[in-house]
């Protein structure tokens, strides 16, 4: 079973649209970290939340982490081109030391 | 900060053959570095965890012979595919663990740039 459900795993959009990805679980977090990936690169990590409620933003992009610190979501504003790539969030459970990845959400914003 | 590197980047090698990835994180000593895999736009696979002077711990279904891990000083981690096949070809990535006091977790991991193997 994987304990991070992320969706949805691909999205195609159009430039200046907007877009939200969730990240899911059942149990609880005491960190989630989202990532971006080019192709042929490795994650960078964009963000890193801790708190239940807590939001960040990143120019463009706010990040939620649930009350619960069971889920999160990544909201993208007026996506550019740009932000093309491959999406991860990992995180954390609660009592554990090995980061656990989400399937990942490919994102295609075309002009 | 927090800059892990790979080298190479990208290698080509004939079967049967031993390819070795070298991960340096640059700026901080990594007491904990991880091997990922992952194939074409999928998520990262944990191959193994490997602490600064211990043996390696590998995840279900990753052969400990054919993917040698070495952590010999908390700045350096290095992974060995010996005799490779074809179906080893892939991309993979190492991530380097720094103590984060701030973070509730104690954690936070850095990727390096990826390496990508094919084996011909």
């Amino acid at each position: 079973t994987q304990l991070l459900e992320q969706s949805p795993q691909f999205l195609s959009i159009q430039e200046g649209e907007n877009l939200t990805v969730y990240c899911n679980s059942s149990s609880v977090f005491s960190s989630l970290q989202w990532y971006r990936q080019e192709p042929g690169e490795g994650p960078v990590l964009l963000v890193t939340v801790v708190t239940g409620g807590e939001v960040k933003k990143l120019k463009r992009l706010t990040f939620q982490f649930g009350d619960a610190r069971k889920d999160s979501s990544l909201h993208i504003t007026a996506a550019q081109p740009g932000d093309t790539g491959l999406y991860l969030c990992a995180g954390y459970p609660s009592g554990y030391s090995t980061l656990t990845f989400g399937k990942g959400t490919m994102l295609l914003v075309s002009p | 900060g927090a800059v892990v590197s790979q080298h190479p980047s990208r290698v080509i090698c004939k079967s049967g053959t031993s390819v070795k990835i070298e991960c340096r994180s640059l700026d901080f000593q990594a007491t904990t570095m991880f091997w990922y895999r992952q194939f074409p736009k999928k998520s990262l696979m944990l191959m193994a965890t490997s602490n600064e002077g211990s043996k390696a711990t590998y995840e279900q279904g990753v052969e400990k012979d054919k993917f040698l891990i070495n952590h010999a000083s908390l700045t350096l981690s290095t992974l060995t595919v010996t005799s490779a096949h074809p179906e080893d070809s892939s991309f993979y990535i190492c991530s380097a663990r720094d103590r984060n006091y701030k973070l509730a977790g104690g954690y936070e991991q850095y990727f390096g740039p990826g390496t990508r193997l094919t084996v011909t």
